[in-house]
């Protein structure tokens, strides 16, 4: 089976930088995939790592390490619609499908 | 436009029936795959298809069935075997290993 874990929820200000961590323990283990989802809506793809270390795609990162199972998103200036649950997802080689962990509630302030 | 639909977006059933969730795609992706999302929680697996006429159970199939007739097409029937279907319904496809998979707007079902 698969173990993800995630904090449950989050506050930070509107314009400051959060980082979001997800620890995962699985087998076959091929990337990890990082969504947004706002409430009553679909998640949306944000970012995919393969590799270890850092990839950055405006203000939102997303970093990973492979022998550590670890990775975090880190989202930067942040601004109010960015107030939604943020959901990792490790991808195996093995079941061939997305399983995600529970998600971060991320509340943003002004 | 390519996309995924689902239909409908509301649904409500009375207990003890059986209830078909549509799940429509033409972006010619291979692989579909079925959530369930509670109140404040993640995705939960439901059943997943690699390819046409195959699919897997993924970790809450009790009470759900599925089929892959055709490959743009991934139905989801919650059975009155379910014991609490009221829930948020995903469905998602992708077209290959490390590609993203796209989600659909989803069904909230409600049984009374």
């Amino acid at each position: 089976g698969q173990n993800i874990d995630q904090p449950t929820e989050m506050t930070a200000t509107e314009g400051a930088i959060v980082q979001i961590n997800c620890t995962y323990q699985t087998s076959g283990f091929n990337g990890l995939f990082w969504y947004q989802q706002h409430a009553g809506e679909a998640p949306t793809f944000l970012s995919y790592n393969v590799l270890d270390g850092l990839e950055e795609k405006g203000r939102f990162s997303s970093f990973l390490s492979r022998s550590k199972g670890y990775s975090y998103l880190l989202l930067k200036e942040l601004q109010m619609k960015d107030s939604a649950s943020y959901l990792c997802a490790p991808y195996t080689t093995g079941r061939r499908a997305l399983t995600f962990g529970s998600g971060t509630r991320l509340q943003v302030q002004p | 436009d390519g996309g995924i639909t689902q239909s409908p977006k509301y649904l409500f059933r009375k207990e003890g029936q059986n209830v078909t969730l549509s799940c429509e795609q033409n972006l010619n992706h291979d692989a579909m795959y079925w959530y369930r999302q509670d109140p404040g929680q993640g995705l939960r697996l439901i059943y997943y298809s690699q390819i046409v006429n195959d699919f897997q159970k993924g970790d809450i199939a009790e009470g759900y069935s599925v089929s892959r007739e055709k490959k743009e097409s991934f139905p989801l029937t919650v059975t009155s075997a379910q014991k609490n279907p009221t829930a948020f319904y995903l469905c998602a496809s992708r077209s290959g290993m490390n590609t993203e998979a796209f989600f659909g707007q989803g069904t909230r079902l409600t049984v009374v």
